[in-house]
């Protein structure tokens, strides 16, 4: 079965420093994993996704994710960050359906 | 783009009443959607998925005479919320599949129901 861990529930940057958000991953099948960002009260979106090509995959807003199989990781990165990137981010795995299986999500806060 | 929409935004109930809320896909057909619940800082948890034209198949643990699912078309699911109770009181998200594509969800903006 799929599952998703996802490291700290919440984590602090200064403004215009190193984004890095953790997200390990447990699979019996290749997988296919995804990076949402949801702002309150709002939807998700997705930020990026792996799918078995590049293991480097660029996303929106300056995001990007590296897919490490020995690691069963797929961390979430950005240079830079920005006020306006605070928001809830969880990291999500297919599963051998279609359904998408959750991780438990990570508030970024952004200090000024 | 794949945009799905969601009506009400907000809603608010008596307890007791039933309330139902649309998913819809604006520009494009979804042969299966998702029904999502949200409690507040925590993540989503799948409730139920909604086949066009079939019944909707549900989580263990979700009530399907609580929580009644129809697909009636390729672009509109709806989640009728029964007897509502404080208790049912939570964010509902809904996400749709394109048809002819296998695993992308895009995803609604949401639904904050709150039963008094």
């Amino acid at each position: 079965a799929q599952s998703v861990t996802q490291l700290g529930s919440h984590v602090s940057v200064s403004e215009g420093a190193l984004v890095l958000l953790r997200c390990n991953y447990s699979s019996s099948v290749p997988p296919y994993l995804f990076w949402y960002v949801q702002y309150p009260n709002q939807g998700l979106q997705l930020l990026l996704k792996y799918t078995s090509a590049a293991t480097l995959v660029k996303g929106i807003n300056g995001f990007e994710a590296e897919f490490k199989k020995s690691e069963t990781s797929f961390h979430l990165t950005k240079p830079s960050a920005h006020m306006s990137d605070a928001a809830e981010y969880f990291c999500a795995v297919k599963d051998s359906s279609y359904k998408l299986i959750f991780g438990s999500g990570t508030r970024l806060l952004v200090r000024p | 783009g794949a945009v799905v929409s969601q009506h009400p935004s907000r809603v608010i109930c008596k307890s007791g009443t039933s309330v139902k809320i649309e998913c819809r896909s604006l520009d494009f057909q979804a042969t299966t959607m998702f029904w999502y619940r949200q409690f507040p800082k925590q993540s989503l948890m799948l409730m139920a998925t909604s086949n066009e034209g079939s019944k909707a198949t549900y989580e263990q643990g979700v009530e399907k005479d609580k929580f009644l699912i129809n697909h009636a078309s390729l672009t509109l699911s709806t989640l009728t919320v029964t007897s509502a109770h404080p208790e049912d009181s939570s964010f509902y998200i809904c996400s749709a599949i394109r048809q002819g594509t296998s695993y992308e969800q895009y995803f609604g903006p949401g639904t904050r129901l709150t039963v008094t």
